[in-house]
């Protein structure tokens, strides 16, 4: 098993379709991220889980409600979403540490609204 | 706030040749740096990183010096090769709070010739 696992690879969706994108971690890791990677932009930081609890999130559309039921899962509904939102969503986890900060990535899920 | 930035891409080499990828980076405190490569259709994976001034992190013939006091990561590899085609970026996490939030800059695409 790859250590972060994204489901689906690709999704096409109606600007008034619901959706679900999935991340799965085998690292034993506390800590879980979600990436929104637009073209000619930097990776964008979206939401941040430690041990289930949403630490942080980035002033994220509310179109975007994230889900995170145990450590090893996380998820990223999706709901009314525009032609913008269109970009590569990437998961990625860590350990908590006070010392090395290293994510793996996920192969992402490459997301096209329509 | 924290930011990074690399050069324009795309970084065009024949195989053999002497790469460089400048990035230079502003952020508060001590940060952690990463260089993440990104091949075709792909997830992001860690190439390198440092964790302090003078450490120099380095992977699969890459290299880079973390220079505090040029604020500068550049990424260098004495000869490439066409499997080295992939889009690089250059990230940077404070730390401080033992997550792994990274601030990426814009990636440099990198296409090596035969």
């Amino acid at each position: 098993e790859t250590g972060v696992t994204q489901t689906p690879r690709h999704l096409v969706m109606g600007m008034t379709n619901k959706k679900s994108l999935k991340c799965e971690q085998h690292l034993g890791h506390n800590a879980m991220y979600w990436y929104k990677q637009s073209a000619k932009k930097p990776l964008e930081l979206m939401f941040v889980y430690n041990f289930k609890e949403q630490t942080e999130n980035n002033s994220v559309p509310s179109r975007f409600s994230p889900e995170c039921p145990n450590s090893s899962h996380l998820f990223l509904h999706l709901h009314t979403l525009q032609p913008e939102d269109s970009a590569l969503y990437l998961c990625a986890s860590s350990q908590v540490s006070a010392g090395d900060t290293e994510a793996f990535f996920g192969q992402g899920t490459r997301l096209t609204v329509v | 706030g924290d930011s990074v930035t690399q050069m324009e891409g795309p970084v065009t080499l024949s195989e053999e040749a002497f790469l460089t990828i400048n990035c230079t980076y502003t952020a508060t405190g001590y940060p952690s740096l990463f260089w993440y490569v990104q091949y075709p259709g792909e997830g992001l994976q860690l190439l390198l990183k440092a964790t302090k001034a003078d450490d120099k992190g380095s992977n699969k013939g890459f290299e880079a010096t973390y220079r505090k006091e040029t604020t500068s990561f550049h990424l260098e590899k004495g000869s490439v090769q066409v499997s080295d085609s992939a889009v690089y970026f250059c990230a940077l996490s404070d730390g401080g709070s033992g997550y792994s939030t990274l601030t990426f800059g814009k990636g440099t695409m990198l296409l090596v010739s035969p």
